[in-house]
């Protein structure tokens, strides 16, 4: 069974530019995360989703961060313009809706670094 | 306002000792606990889930224990191997599913 797949795995840009992420979650999960993870620090959440509903976005600048999940598969996160300070990587997570507690799988993440 | 507590200071443990980490919590009451464990450039992996009725949970060289009333989980790895070597995140999940995760304790095991 295939993992969670996001790509790009490495991105560069200049501030002030746009950048969009995408993860492809293991298939038959209903949930869908988009994490940030500063060096030395754990993921802190951005969105939650289950199935295409952003049940918890409270966390998300969205001056600036977007996030949609289409049909409830694949989801992409943008952020538009970039900062320097959103350099970090960005990681995307799915588990399925059964069961109380929801042990996450998560994806290799996308390291962005904002020039 | 809520705060999870991890060692941020590396763990350096000899080989074949057993490891424990430590995870503290304050103004929260979680529904469960889980433990993930994150190697370089890669996303975290999950290891344990303990819910919040019970007092220890293991798995092959695993343990891990939830005591409620200290908000304190353990973290053990017993006879401890090189490829141990990781970050290892303590998360806390609430009855509403939402989870937060810790900063991370690095173990480094000595050969």
């Amino acid at each position: 069974e295939a993992g969670v797949v996001q790509s790009p795995r490495y991105k560069i840009i200049e501030k002030k530019q746009p950048v969009a992420f995408w993860c492809n979650p293991i298939s038959g999960h209903n949930t869908l995360y988009w994490y940030l993870q500063n060096l030395g620090q754990g993921p802190e959440l951005l969105i939650r989703y289950e199935n295409e509903e952003a049940v918890d976005d409270s966390q998300l600048p969205k001056d600036r961060f977007s996030a949609e999940r289409l049909k409830g598969v694949d989801s992409t996160l943008k952020i538009q313009p970039a900062e320097l300070g959103d350099s970090a990587v960005y990681l995307c997570a799915s588990s399925s809706s059964s069961g109380g507690a929801k042990t996450q799988y998560f994806g290799p993440g996308t390291r962005l670094l904002v020039l | 306002s809520q705060k999870i507590e991890q060692n941020s200071e590396a763990l350096n443990i000899q080989e074949g000792k057993t490891a424990t980490l430590t995870c503290n919590y304050t103004n929260y009451s979680p529904a469960y606990l889980q433990w993930y464990r994150q190697d370089p450039g890669r996303g975290p992996v999950f290891l344990l889930l303990i819910r919040e009725n019970e007092k220890e949970k293991r798995k092959e060289r695993l343990k891990v224990t939830f005591d409620t009333t200290l908000k304190q989980s353990l973290f053990h790895i017993t006879a401890s191997q090189p490829a141990d070597s990781a970050t290892y995140l303590c998360a806390l999940g609430s009855v509403l599913q939402k989870v937060t995760f810790g900063i991370g304790t690095k173990l480094q095991v000595i050969p």
